[in-house]
């Protein structure tokens, strides 16, 4: 079952403009994860922010996670082309062992 | 190097034909989970296990069927009941409960049918 939900659907910027999606999700959290995918790959893990946490950093990326809001966002900062791909967040729900994903958002880096 | 693999690639199923897709990680993890992912869409999980000879159905199990006989493997079946088939499927794994950590992923078989 599907419980977050990725804002935008689709997000086009210029090569060294800052992106920024959202996720939204329905319950209580253990952590909320980022990853992503390019076309026609697996997935890959980007980073994980724990409930107790409301930021953390990884290199260009930048995560924040509301809880009383049941929302994350993910920031890149100075995009580059190799940034093109799907970004999707996953929540680990609390008493439930399984992954819940979100639809994703498709960012497409113009240079 | 430690990871997870997915074989074949690419897959061709004939009409009324079950074919098995094959899924080993060497990372010593617990658990392991089959998603189906539709173009356009996110995962939706078919089955996971989180202990070898143990597995339960995800959300769209119909038509498919798993089995975990090594901790190393998890190979799913798609069987003749699977009316839509073709997707891409991804096999995942992580350390198990309770471990709240991050999934790795194969890089994927796209399954076709023809």
């Amino acid at each position: 079952s599907q419980q977050g939900e990725e804002d935008p659907q689709a997000l086009s910027i210029q090569e060294g403009e800052n992106a920024t999606m959202n996720c939204s999700y329905k319950t209580s959290i253990n952590n909320l994860q980022w990853y992503r995918q390019n076309s026609g790959r697996g997935l890959v893990h980007l980073i994980l922010i724990r409930s107790n946490e409301r930021e953390k950093h990884s290199g260009r990326l930048r995560v924040t996670l509301d809880t009383s809001k049941k929302s994350s966002s993910l920031l890149i900062t100075a995009s580059r082309a190799a940034d093109t791909a799907s970004y999707f967040c996953a929540t680990d729900v609390r008493d439930n062992y399984q992954l819940i994903w979100g639809a994703g958002t498709k960012l497409i880096i113009k240079p | 190097d430690g990871g997870i693999t997915q074989s074949p690639k690419y897959l061709f199923r004939k009409e009324g034909q079950n074919v098995t897709l094959s899924c080993e990680q060497n990372l010593n993890h617990d658990a392991m989970y089959w998603y189906r992912q539709d173009p356009g869409q996110g995962l939706r999980l078919i089955y996971y296990s989180q202990i070898v000879n143990d597995f339960q159905k995800g959300d769209i199990a119909e038509g498919y069927s798993v089995s975990r006989e090594k901790k190393e493997s998890f190979p799913l079946t798609v069987t003749s009941a699977q009316k839509n088939p073709t997707a891409f499927y991804l096999c995942a794994s992580d350390p198990g409960q309770g471990a709240y950590t991050e999934a790795f992923f194969g890089q994927g078989t796209r399954l076709t049918v023809v």
